[in-house]
This record gives structure tokens, sequence and C-alpha cells, in this order.
């Protein structure tokens, strides 16, 4: 079954540096790869995601890029805020099965 | 207003005593799936559903069974609990996983201490 292992677990940025965390995947058969957000005693909430068709996607100071020929994507938040201080997960998933999570990555922004 | 709802929140109970945690939608969706979440472990999928009647299992299903006779409805079962299954619950919905149109919509959790 598909594996996703994420890295780093824990990250510490100084306010307004960027911050990348990465995951890779096993099975060349996934398709779909999406990031979710939980904050401290919240829900997990999908921040950004990125199907295999594509190679990059961004949205303001988020942008997530695939690498389907290593089967690795990762995060990558520039200008970073005391709020994206979080957990962030990284998914794949193959369509029509289950969803493989990544362990999280503890980000913390300092001011 | 578009959400997922689980209940209860929190539970505590006791070795063997049977509970269910439910979970409601009403977004009209599809999929629905039932997560763990343990400290350094991340969110692990115990079952999931892909429409009505048609359950599968995750990762970790052990322990658990899930039934899906209404669309908006998937509710969470422990037959007989053990203090292994302590754990922060998540169930999920989506409109469909297929042609990777996944994004996943979270209920708030709850909170499952056995003792």
């Amino acid at each position: 079954g598909e594996n996703v292992e994420q890295h780093p677990s824990t990250l510490s940025v100084q306010e307004g540096d960027s911050a990348v965390i990465k995951c890779t995947y096993s099975d060349s058969a996934s398709n779909y790869f999406p990031w979710y957000k939980q904050e401290l005693g919240k829900r997990p909430q999908l921040i950004i995601d990125i199907r295999s068709n594509v190679g990059e996607k961004k949205d303001q100071r988020i942008a997530v890029t695939l690498n389907k020929t290593a089967k690795h994507f990762s995060l990558h938040i520039t200008e970073t805020q005391p709020e994206d201080s979080a957990v962030y997960f990284c998914a794949a998933s193959k369509g029509n099965n289950d969803m493989r999570f990544g362990a999280g990555t503890r980000l913390t922004v300092k001011p | 207003e578009a959400q997922v709802t689980q209940n209860p929140r929190y539970l505590i109970t006791v070795t063997g005593k049977k509970l269910t945690v439910t979970c409601s939608q009403n977004m009209n969706h599809e999929y629905m799936s039932w997560y763990r979440q343990d400290p350094g472990l991340g969110l692990r999928q115990i079952y999931y559903s892909m429409n009505v009647e048609v359950t599968d299992k995750g990762d970790v299903p052990e322990g658990y069974k899930v039934s899906r006779k209404e669309k908006r409805n998937f509710p969470l079962i422990l037959e007989s609990p053990s203090p292994n299954q302590t754990s922060l619950y998540f169930c999920a919905s989506s409109l469909t996983l297929t042609s990777g149109k996944g994004t996943q919509y979270f209920g708030p959790g709850t909170r499952l201490t056995v003792l």
C-alpha cells in the first residue's frame, strides 16, 4: 500500500523567512496530493492541493511542487507569519481509494 | 452552513463497554472516512465509504466497525473498546475521491479515553 513520509517533524523559522516541508510517497499510481493545516485543538483544514498532471501550484504565500518521477512533493510558505504556526500534514491518494497522511510537521514561526 | 458534525466531542469510557461515535454531513458527499490521530503518527485511516452500503478498511481497522445506511451518516462503532483505542478521532467527507477531486472536510474531532 501507499506509504507517505514527511520531513522535518519540527521546523522553527523566524518571521518573514520561508519554510519548506517535504513529502515522499511510494505508490506511483497516486494522483492527488493535498496539504492540511491543523491549528492547536482544531480540525485539519485543506490549504492547497495538487493533482498529478500539474507540477506546481501557488496560492498567495503558499506553493506546492510535485515531482512525479522522484515521487516527492513539497510545501513552500514564503514570508511566514506567526499565524502560520501549526501542524502541517501532507497526504496522497489514488482516487477511488484510501488517503494516506504523513506524520505531520510542527511549524513554529518566531516573531 | 456546510459542515461535518461529530458526537460526542469528548468521551471517557471503560474497557469493553460498546460505544458509537456519530458523524453526519450535510453536503451530499459520497465519500466519508474515519481517522484516528495519535502523537507522532499523524492521521491514520480506519475505514472509509465510497457511497451508501459501500465501506472498506483503511490502515487500522482492527477493533472498529462502521456502517453507511444513509448518505449523510457514517457512525464509528467500537464493540469492545480497549485502552489502545484512546485517541483523537476525526470524521471527514468529500464529494468524491475520483479524478483527484478529493478535498476532504473534517469534523471537529472526538477525544476518546478508554480506561
